[in-house]
């Protein structure tokens, strides 16, 4: 079974450390991997894509991915209390072309302490 | 660029009916791909459209099924409606060309009774 694993949560953090979000993938032969931020009561929103090995960062998220170790992962610096949400990890087999389906984790729930 | 959107937003059903669900993807975008999201089962997906053809298919019933218009919009069809239907279901565009990141719209809350 393909599957997507993320922590159990939720995660809690004070306001201005950093949320360590972890996510790790079975089928080796994945190829894009993604973060969604997803509010309560909203549809998934893209924050994060990474497709090679290595570190991602835009503004205050980094993207970590480790092929050989199937695991990819969301740093956010600085959190703010506009970052509690639930943050999705999804993992399609393909970079490009004819495969849209995305596996997802099942969502961490990240909580911003004021 | 307008976003993906679906209509309706909210749907109340019974059990047995029948529903049709509708996406417009983002300007440009060829691929539809739809996904149904419950508390307990997460997100999962459903399937994809491509140029009007199913390119991808989920592990849902035959009771779930979808096609797409030339205009790229989409619309997924639930028969036979079950409790266990009831779920958010959200429709995603992807352009094809960026590494298929896709692009989910607000959603369809059906609520079958």
């Amino acid at each position: 079974q393909k599957e997507v694993e993320q922590n159990s949560g939720p995660l809690s953090v004070p306001e201005g450390a950093i949320a360590s979000l972890n996510c790790t993938y079975s089928d080796r032969v994945s190829q894009s991997f993604f973060w969604y931020r997803q509010y309560s009561g909203k549809s998934p929103e893209l924050i994060m894509s990474i497709y090679s090995n290595g570190d991602k960062e835009d503004g205050r998220f980094t993207a970590q991915l480790n092929k050989a170790s199937q695991y990819v992962s969301l740093l956010i610096r600085d959190s703010q209390p506009s970052d509690s949400a639930t943050y999705l990890c999804a993992v399609n087999s393909l970079r490009t072309g004819a495969n849209s389906k995305l596996t997802f984790g099942k969502g961490i729930t990240l909580s911003v302490r004021p | 660029k307008a976003g993906v959107t679906q209509t309706p937003r909210y749907l109340i059903k019974t059990r047995g009916q029948q529903v049709t669900l509708s996406c417009s993807p983002i300007s440009g975008h060829r691929s539809v791909s739809w996904y149904q999201q419950t508390p307990g089962q997460g997100l999962q997906f459903l399937f994809e459209y491509f140029s009007e053809t199913q390119r991808n298919k989920g592990n849902f019933p035959g009771r779930f099924s979808g096609r797409q218009f030339s205009n790229s919009r989409s619309e997924m069809n639930v028969s036979t409606l079950e409790l266990g239907d009831s779920a958010l279901y959200l429709c995603a565009s992807t352009s094809g060309s960026s590494y298929n990141e896709q692009f989910f719209g607000p959603g369809t809350r059906l609520t079958v009774l």
